[in-house]
């Protein structure tokens, strides 16, 4: 079964915009990945947000993350056409690093 | 760069046939995974290995089988293609350690079954 289930399942924004994808999961985490797909390629990491942590920045990323409503979140600031992908939350499980759960995606279509 | 290598981009087979999607990685990672992915479904986990000659089923192993003899490869086989294997196939590896490990994909091989 999947553990990550994001919403909203799609999204469409215009460039500059932000854009904001939630990720909600079931069982305790050792730490959660977001990866990107763009369409009919393979996933790409993009950001690691550890059980102990509450919000993490990379670039135009930003992730929090809150262990007590099982819920992440994956903002991307100022966004541009580029960003046009599909986006995945991974969880893995305490004490089974090497799995990942995926849940089952936001596409994100942004728009001149 | 990590690079896993996927030896199709696009594959069409008939039902019945044998079926073999190679996947190769060239960052000696211990750990390979096989995942399928359908629309609204999201990833699913076909077979892993964390070692040489080493697997474990994943959550939707029937229908399919794995081969890891040298550490940078690992074999997806489907013994007896059905059309329900129609799908998207994702390679990837990892490294295991320190309970964070990020997993490498490779392009995906969009399988179709006739």
């Amino acid at each position: 079964s999947q553990q990550g289930e994001e919403d909203p399942q799609a999204l469409s924004i215009q460039e500059g915009e932000n854009a904001t994808m939630n990720c909600s999961y079931k069982t305790s985490i050792n730490n959660l990945q977001w990866y990107r797909q763009n369409s009919g390629r393979g996933l790409v990491h993009l950001i690691l947000i550890r059980s102990n942590e509450r919000e993490k920045h990379s670039g135009r990323l930003r992730v929090t993350l809150d262990t007590s409503k099982k819920s992440s979140s994956l903002l991307i600031t100022a966004s541009r056409a580029a960003d046009t992908a599909s986006y995945f939350c991974a969880t893995d499980s305490t004490g089974t690093a090497s799995k990942l759960t995926f849940g089952t995606g936001t596409r994100l279509q942004v728009t001149l | 760069d990590v690079k896993v290598t996927q030896s199709s981009r696009y594959l069409v087979k008939r039902t019945g046939e044998k079926v073999f999607l190679e996947c190769v990685q060239d960052m000696d990672h211990e750990n390979m995974f096989w995942y399928r992915q359908d629309p609204g479904l999201g990833l699913r986990l076909i077979y892993f290995s964390y070692d040489v000659k080493m697997k474990e089923k994943g959550d939707i192993p029937e229908g399919y089988s794995v081969s890891r003899e040298k550490k940078e490869r690992f074999s997806l086989i489907l013994e007896s293609a059905s059309t329900n294997q129609t799908s998207m196939y994702l390679c990837a590896s990892s490294r295991p350690g320190q309970g964070v490990e990020t997993q490498y994909f490779g392009p995906g091989t969009r399988l179709l079954v006739l």
